[in-house]
């Protein structure tokens, strides 16, 4: 069975700095998603990673996929109060009948 | 439509009623997921089509719960016999298919009393 794991599940920052949100992935997945979510309201698609060492940017949040390491990351720059969210990762159970399992989530505060 | 369109909204329910929860996909998308979140968590898998068929029931909580689709677009959950556990938003998602992103309707929140 495909297990996503996301750490930290918490991270509070101060404006300005820079982090790093951890997916690490059990078994074979080549497609890795990572979504926010803003309290109370659903899922909004932020980067879809289809191969080996892709990287995307958008704005403050740039996410990378090793397959061989079963690792996606999503890092922070400079990170402002606006980026507050719940970041889920997932990916792609294809042995699984193509489910497409989360983890359990990472709620950033980021502190003015 | 534009997006994934959950109905309904709201929904508030007397334990053991049953309840229909219905989803919309974005027209064209053929896989379609359906997932739990209870307050503060993450999101739990319920099931997921690929056109009409689901290859996945594993799932679904309990024998209350079925699900359906039909045409290959709208698709509804029904819990029978509702039980307070089973109050959580219950989020739909659709896709084009497994290379593409899901997208996510903005959810059913039941509560059941």
């Amino acid at each position: 069975e495909l297990k996503v794991e996301q750490n930290p599940l918490f991270l509070s920052m101060q404006e300005g700095k820079n982090y790093t949100i951890y997916c690490n992935y059990s078994t074979t997945s080549d497609r890795l998603y990572w979504y926010r979510q803003d309290p109370g309201k659903s899922l909004e698609s932020l980067f879809v990673l289809l191969s080996n060492g892709a990287v995307k940017q958008e704005g403050r949040l740039m996410a990378s996929l090793d397959t061989k390491a079963r690792l996606s990351t999503l890092h922070i720059t400079a990170a402002v109060h606006d980026l507050s969210a719940t970041y889920f990762c997932a990916a792609i159970w294809v042995s699984g009948g193509n489910k497409l399992v989360f983890g359990a989530g990472t709620i950033l505060r980021v502190k003015s | 439509g534009a997006g994934v369109s959950q109905s309904p909204s709201n929904k508030v329910t007397e334990k053991g009623k049953d309840v229909e929860l219905r989803c919309d996909p974005i027209s064209g998308h053929t896989a379609l997921y359906w997932y739990r979140q209870s307050l503060g968590q993450g999101l739990e898998f319920l099931i997921y089509f690929q056109g009409n068929s689901a290859p996945d029931k594993s799932g679904l909580p309990s024998d209350r719960f079925s699900a359906e689709r039909t045409g290959g677009s709208v698709s509804t959950l029904t819990i029978q016999r509702t039980q307070q556990e089973d109050s959580a938003v219950y989020l739909c998602a659709s896709s084009l298919g497994r290379s593409t992103e899901a997208f996510f309707g903005q959810g059913t929140r039941l509560t059941v009393v």
